[in-house]
């Protein structure tokens, strides 16, 4: 357990609803990222965070894709209108100085639109 | 050009062998270099850092090749507890920037 934790671990929708994860990291890291992994793929970057400041997006993240970290903890990531394609692992990651100094992942949110 | 690249495997392997993998990564400025591994349904967790004096951690030895632009995992002594994903991640730390890239990673069967 890295200390990151995602909720819901599971998740089932319907095409066109909306959705929304939350990303719990481990305190003292003031780093946060979103990726999105398919089956048979690497993680994909979304977007990360420093602090409560979102620094960079990916193009991968239509207009359909929100991301916020509203007080520099925890992060939230909506999907509006969701389509078939959004099915993946959604993984949180945070930044730090633990063993070593690299990301740490959350479980992950399993994402599946019908 | 994909900016990381793996063999996607998969590597199978007899108990007791020596696999090793390469990464090839596109963006010369890159400043970090890991590997992670992956198991089934699971989150990515770090197996070691890339350094560029190479690194050994038990059985596991990284490498790092600046000037060919590729990283390599050399495991010995494969366990069938070993059998995973191991993904190779890059960041290159631009200014700006700290994103991290990953590769589509390697898969590895350790058999019995």
């Amino acid at each position: 357990d890295t200390g990151v934790s995602q909720d819901p671990r599971h998740k089932i929708t319907k095409r066109g609803q909306n959705v929304t994860f939350r990303c719990d990291p481990i305190s003292e890291h003031n780093r946060l990222y979103w990726y999105r992994q398919t089956l048979g793929q690497g993680p994909e970057f979304l977007t990360y965070f420093q602090n409560e400041a979102q620094l960079e997006k990916s193009r991968l993240l239509s207009d359909r894709f929100s991301a916020e970290r509203p007080k520099g903890s925890f992060s939230t990531l909506e999907i509006q209108r969701t389509e078939q394609g959004d099915s993946a692992m959604y993984l949180c990651a945070t930044y730090g100085r633990g063993r070593l100094e690299t990301q740490y992942f959350g479980p992950g949110t399993r994402l599946l639109v019908l | 050009r994909k900016e990381v690249e793996q063999d996607p495997g998969p590597f199978n392997v007899p108990e007791g062998a020596t696999v090793a993998f390469n990464c090839t990564y596109s963006n010369s400025a890159s400043q970090s270099f890991f590997w992670y591994r992956q198991d089934c349904r699971k989150e990515p967790k770090l197996l070691m850092s890339v350094y560029s004096s190479g690194n050994e951690d038990g059985r596991f030895t990284a490498q790092l090749n600046r000037a060919s632009q590729y990283i390599s995992l050399l495991i010995r002594d494969s366990k069938l507890s070993d059998s995973a994903t191991y993904l190779c991640v890059v960041s290159p730390f631009r200014s700006g920037t700290y994103k991290y890239i990953f590769g589509t990673g390697t898969r590895l069967k350790v058999l019995a």
